[in-house]
Formats: structure tokens, C-alpha cells, sequence
């Protein structure tokens, strides 16, 4: 069966700052990554996917993730965060059915100013 | 809109009454899942519908639960004799074609809150 674990609950993190997020999956065969964000009151937001290819994937708000097979990893960056990027983030994968999304535990940001 | 619609976006009830939760997807999209956002469980899949395909309820936690999707668009979950532990937000999503390249688009939810 397919899992996904954050490693980290809560991430407090100053404005201006770098920002990593971990991600570590178990899947059988190649899956689809992907991370989201969910702001209080909301639903989620796709930040970016990974199907195919490149293992380092761009996505909206200034994210990038990296796929590592090796390392069953898929980690989520963003070189300078800004005070909106406080939210919940979470990691899912699916498998090639696409029939649902795993979940990680997620992972809480707080932006100092 | 352009968005998946979820309604009611709160809905507070008694111990043991029906709730329904509807959910509209974004029009075009063929598959629609349900999932359950709550604090000791995290987000968990509940159902999924693609197209005329029987759906796949392997994530429904008892027979209390159940869902529809009418004319392969508009989605209603009911929960049937509530209990306290349904109290959740439930999320609706869906996509394209359910084929797994094509990413989920979530609502805003609904706000479940069993007295």
C-alpha cells in the first residue's frame, strides 16, 4: 500500500528566509507526486506535480520540488518565503489508476516577520 | 464559477440525524472523489466516481456512509445516524479524466459539526 510521511509537524520560518519541506513515500512503481497548500478555512490548492522527466519541477507561488528515487523523497523548496506563505502544506502521492490521493500528516508553516 | 462548489460550506447537527453534503464539480470533469479532513485522522479518501464506471467506496469508514453522483456530475455524501466522531470537514475533489496525470481540484469543503 501506498504511504506518505512529513517527517516535520510545524516549521517556523523568518520572512525572507529559505523553506524546506520534507516528503518520503512508499510506492511500488513510479508514482505521481504532488504538493498542496491549504490556507485556514480553505480548501486545497495544487502547488505543482511530478508525472515523468525532469526530477526537478517548478510550480505556482515560487515552489520547486525535487524527486529523488534513491531516496523515496520529493521535498518542497521556495528560495525566500513571504508572510502569505503561511499555511498547512501537503504531501500526496497517487498511484497510476488514478482512482485517489495518500496524504502525508502534513506540515504546519509560521512566518516570522 | 470555475471552481469545484461544495455546500453547505457549515453545517452543525445532533446526534443521529442525516446530513447531506453536495458537492459540484468543475464542469467537464469526469472523475470526483470525496475525502475527510479531521484532526486525528488527516485527510482521508473516501470515495471515488469515474464517469459510468461503478464507484470505488473502499475508503468509506461504515454502511452510515454512502454517496451518489447524478447524471455523471453533481455529487451528494450522505451520512446516515451522525456520531460524534463524523464531525470533520469533508472535501470534494475532481478532475479530468481520473487517469492519475490528470491532478485533483479541491472545493473549500464543508464544515461538519456534530453536537
Amino acid at each position: 500500500a501506498q504511504s506518505v510521511t512529513q517527517p516535520d509537524i510545524h516549521i517556523t520560518v523568518s520572512e525572507g528566509a529559505s523553506l524546506e519541506l520534507r516528503c518520503n513515500y512508499s510506492y511500488g512503481a513510479t508514482p505521481y507526486l504532488f504538493w498542496y497548500v491549504q490556507s485556514p478555512g480553505q480548501g486545497l490548492q495544487l502547488l505543482l506535480k511530478y508525472f515523468s522527466g525532469d526530477t526537478l519541477v517548478q510550480g505556482i507561488k515560487g515552489f520547486e520540488a525535487e524527486f529523488k528515487r534513491s531516496q523515496s523523497s520529493f521535498n518542497l523548496r521556495k528560495p525566500s518565503v513571504h508572510w502569505s506563505d503561511a499555511a498547512e502544506y501537503f504531501c500526496a502521492v497517487e498511484g497510476a489508476a488514478g482512482n485517489k490521493l495518500t496524504f502525508g500528516g502534513g506540515t504546519r508553516v509560521l512566518v516570522k516577520p | 464559477g470555475a471552481g469545484v462548489s461544495q455546500s453547505p460550506s457549515n453545517k452543525v447537527t445532533e446526534k443521529g440525524k442525516d446530513v447531506e453534503l453536495r458537492c459540484d464539480p468543475i464542469s467537464g470533469h469526469t472523475a470526483l472523489y470525496w475525502y475527510r479532513q479531521s484532526l486525528g485522522q488527516g485527510l482521508e479518501f473516501l470515495i471515488y466516481f469515474q464517469g459510468n464506471s461503478a464507484p470505488d467506496k473502499s475508503g468509506l469508514p461504515s454502511d452510515r456512509f454512502s454517496a451518489e453522483r447524478t447524471g455523471g456530475s453533481v455529487s451528494t455524501l450522505t451520512i446516515q445516524r451522525t456520531q460524534q466522531e463524523d464531525s470533520a470537514v469533508y472535501l470534494c475533489a475532481s478532475s479530468l479524466d481520473g487517469g492519475g496525470i490528470q491532478p485533483q481540484h479541491f472545493g473549500d469543503g464543508t464544515r461538519l459539526s456534530i453536537l
